[in-house]
């Protein structure tokens, strides 16, 4: 099965800097990649996605990109903010060819990066 | 839309005690996820179900853990007996599986057990 390696377990930075957390997966059959973020006390939420079609996508402060070549996609936060202290999770997953919208597949989550922003 | 809505939000019982968490997806939303998120073992997913059907079980710990989904709009997940490991937050996850091109997971809340 899928495998999700996640780095770093936290990391602490200034506001107004960059955060970078890098993932890696193990299944090149995956081609589904999305980053959700977690508040405190509560569930996940999505704040960007990417597919395998794709090297980098962006929104706002918020970028992603992806080396199928290397197994290996990243978040990055721009000029962060104390909002942005969270924990932050990676996913990998499978949209097979001839999906069927209905039908779901699976995510492999990451062990979570715990990003706090500092003043 | 209310989200998705799990009940109850916290539950403390004693081992051996049975145990079952509830869950409504988003309506209109075709595929239900049940993860478990522990400090030690993260952000498990137990089993997904698409359309009311359970597509993969293999995340169940153990035959203790059981769920179903008698309708698209309700589904649980049974502890039985449950056990102090079994301590841990459980989410329920809703998606539309690719309708509007979305393939985004709307997690609830989350249940927190506490077994003692």
């Amino acid at each position: 099965g899928e495998n999700v390696e996640q780095h770093p377990s936290t990391l602490s930075v200034q506001e107004g800097d960059s955060a970078v957390i890098k993932c890696t997966y193990s299944d090149s059959a995956s081609n589904y990649f999305p980053w959700y973020k977690q508040e405190l006390g509560k569930g996940p939420q999505l704040i960007i996605d990417i597919r395998s079609n794709v090297g980098e996508k962006k929104d706002q402060r918020i970028a992603v990109t992806l080396n199928k070549t290397a197994k290996h996609f990243s978040l990055h936060i721009t000029e962060t903010q104390p909002e942005d202290s969270a924990v932050y999770f990676c996913a990998a997953g499978s949209l097979r060819r001839g999906f069927s919208a209905g039908t779901a597949s699976k995510l492999t989550f990451g062990t979570g990066t715990r990003l706090q922003v500092t003043l | 839309d209310a989200g998705v809505i799990q009940s109850p939000r916290h539950e403390v019982t004693e081992m051996g005690q049975e145990v079952t968490l509830r869950c409504k997806p988003i309506s209109g939303h075709n595929s239900l996820f049940w993860y478990r998120q522990t400090m030690m073992r993260g952000l498990e997913l137990l089993i997904y179900f698409n359309n009311n059907v359970p597509i993969d079980d293999s995340g169940m710990p153990e035959d203790r853990f059981s769920a179903k989904m008698p309708n698209a709009s309700f589904s649980t997940l049974k502890i039985q007996p449950s056990e102090p490991r079994d301590s841990a937050v459980y989410f329920c996850a809703s998606t539309s599986g690719g309708y509007s091109n979305s393939y985004e997971q709307y997690f609830g809340p989350g249940t927190r057990l506490t077994v003692t």
